[in-house]
């Protein structure tokens, strides 16, 4: 079964600073999605980028972007230019191709200071 | 584009009612539906995927006749929770696919329902 795991429970950096939200998974599928949703305190969840497994090229949007490694089932997300704007919490999601479920990580809470 | 509501956003309920939540995609026709739960300060649980046409297919562990799901129309999904009672209370979000898009496989949220039930 599918699982992903985010290891930063809580991260806090001071606006315009760069973070890196970490996030790993474990699959035996050899085509599959990986998502970062944000979801702020109003809870509404807001798709931030998405990454196809077959194409290599890191997906980028804006100041978010990815570092996918697909041998390392790893995919972490870099937001540039932090803005306070940017607290909330970060989600992490799997998606095989085949039934479009979202495994989902348990979330890191990201707070950006002014 | 891609934009999902709900509605009601907030509803309070007596135990042993029946509540009734809406998902609608605005802007696009959306074949599958799926509707979450999610407990605070935890990740979603997919409850259940709709599907158009035909009945849902519930997770393990959720109860069919307590959640039922009807996806009468390429825009409309609904979750009633029958017989609420208060450990039913929780934060209720649908998503839908854009299965039209390039990017089909992205699900896209509506804002979610508090259901409180006293």
């Amino acid at each position: 079964a599918q699982t992903v795991t985010q290891s930063q429970p809580e991260m806090s950096v001071q606006e315009a600073e760069t973070v890196t939200l970490s996030c790993t998974y474990d699959t035996s599928e050899s085509n599959y999605y990986l998502f970062w949703y944000k979801q702020p305190p109003s809870r509404q969840m807001i798709l931030v980028i998405r990454q196809e497994a077959y194409k290599q090229q890191n997906a980028t949007e804006n100041r978010f972007s990815v570092n996918f490694q697909k041998a390392a089932k790893s995919f972490s997300l870099k937001i540039s230019d932090s803005q306070l704007g940017d607290t909330a919490m970060y989600f992490c999601a799997f998606m095989r191709d085949s039934n479009y479920q979202l495994i989902w990580g348990a979330g890191t809470k990201l707070i950006i200071k002014p | 584009g891609a934009v999902v509501s709900q509605h009601p956003s907030w509803v309070i309920c007596k135990s042993g009612t029946s509540v009734k939540i809406e998902c609608r995609s605005l802007d696009f026709q959306a074949t599958t539906m799926f509707w979450y739960r999610q407990f605070p300060k935890q990740s979603l649980m997919l409850m259940a995927t709709s599907n158009e046409g035909s009945k849902a297919t519930y997770e393990q562990g959720v109860e069919k006749d307590k959640f039922l799901i009807n996806h009468a129309s390429l825009t409309l999904s609904t979750l009633t929770v029958t017989s609420a009672h208060p450990e039913d209370s929780s934060f209720y979000i649908c998503s839908a696919r854009d299965q039209t898009s390039d990017t089909a496989e992205t699900q896209y949220f509506g804002p979610g329902t508090r259901l409180l039930v006293l």
